[in-house]
């Protein structure tokens, strides 16, 4: 079975300032992980994904994430942020060539001015 | 490029009644999942369909049903509706395996 657990409901961040969004994952086999955003009243928009190879992986607006199998983390990382990042943020994980995910309870990101 | 468009945005519902709600997948994308997305549960994987049959499904009640024609489009039905099943559906989309494309959801409200 595969499970996603995200460290901190909520992080306030001042803008400008480095964001570090925690997801732990549990899974028997090779993972594919993927971070998520979501705004008000809409629905989840894919910021970066992990399949294979590198293990750091670039995504939209300056977010980035490292996939570390030793620790099984796949925590974000942005180092500058923007008011425009305040959103809930989901981790996600799905090891088939199907599209059932598991994703954590997600992260309230808040930016202060 | 669409996106996933998800009808309606809003809807509101007795107990007791059924509802249907309808996704269009971005085209050529075979394969249509819907989540169920509630403030306790979070984002709850219902089922998935590929080229009209059900791939996987998740750990919802048989009230839950769904069905995807040959254009791709996906339907998804909710008979005997209860309180609890007051949610944010989401749909996606994408060409397995791949990342998944979300619609902006349909909120159900039960009453």
């Amino acid at each position: 079975a595969q499970s996603v657990t995200q460290l901190g409901s909520h992080v306030s961040v001042s803008e400008g300032a480095l964001v570090l969004l925690r997801c732990n994952y549990s899974s028997s086999v090779p993972p594919y992980l993927f971070w998520y955003v979501q705004y008000p009243n809409q629905g989840l928009q894919l910021l970066l994904k992990y399949t294979t190879g590198a293990t750091l992986v670039k995504g939209i607006n300056g977010f980035e994430a490292e996939f570390k199998k030793s620790e099984t983390s796949f925590h974000l990382t942005k180092p500058s942020a923007h008011m425009s990042d305040a959103a809930e943020h989901f981790c996600a994980v799905t090891t088939n060539t199907g599209n059932q995910f598991y994703f954590g309870t997600g992260t309230s990101l808040t930016v202060i001015p | 490029k669409a996106g996933v468009t998800q009808t309606p945005r809003y809807l509101i519902k007795t107990r007791g009644q059924q509802v249907t709600l309808s996704c269009s997948p971005i085209s050529g994308h075979r394969s249509v999942s819907w989540y169920q997305q509630t403030p306790g549960q979070g984002l709850q994987f219902l089922f998935e369909y590929f080229s009209e049959t059900q791939r996987n499904k998740g750990n919802f009640p048989g009230r839950f049903s769904g069905r995807q024609f040959s254009n791709s489009r996906s339907e998804m039905n909710v008979s005997t509706l209860e309180l609890g099943d007051s949610a944010l559906y989401l749909c996606a989309s994408s060409p397995p395996p791949g990342p998944v494309h979300f619609g902006n959801g349909t909120r159900l409200t039960v009453t």
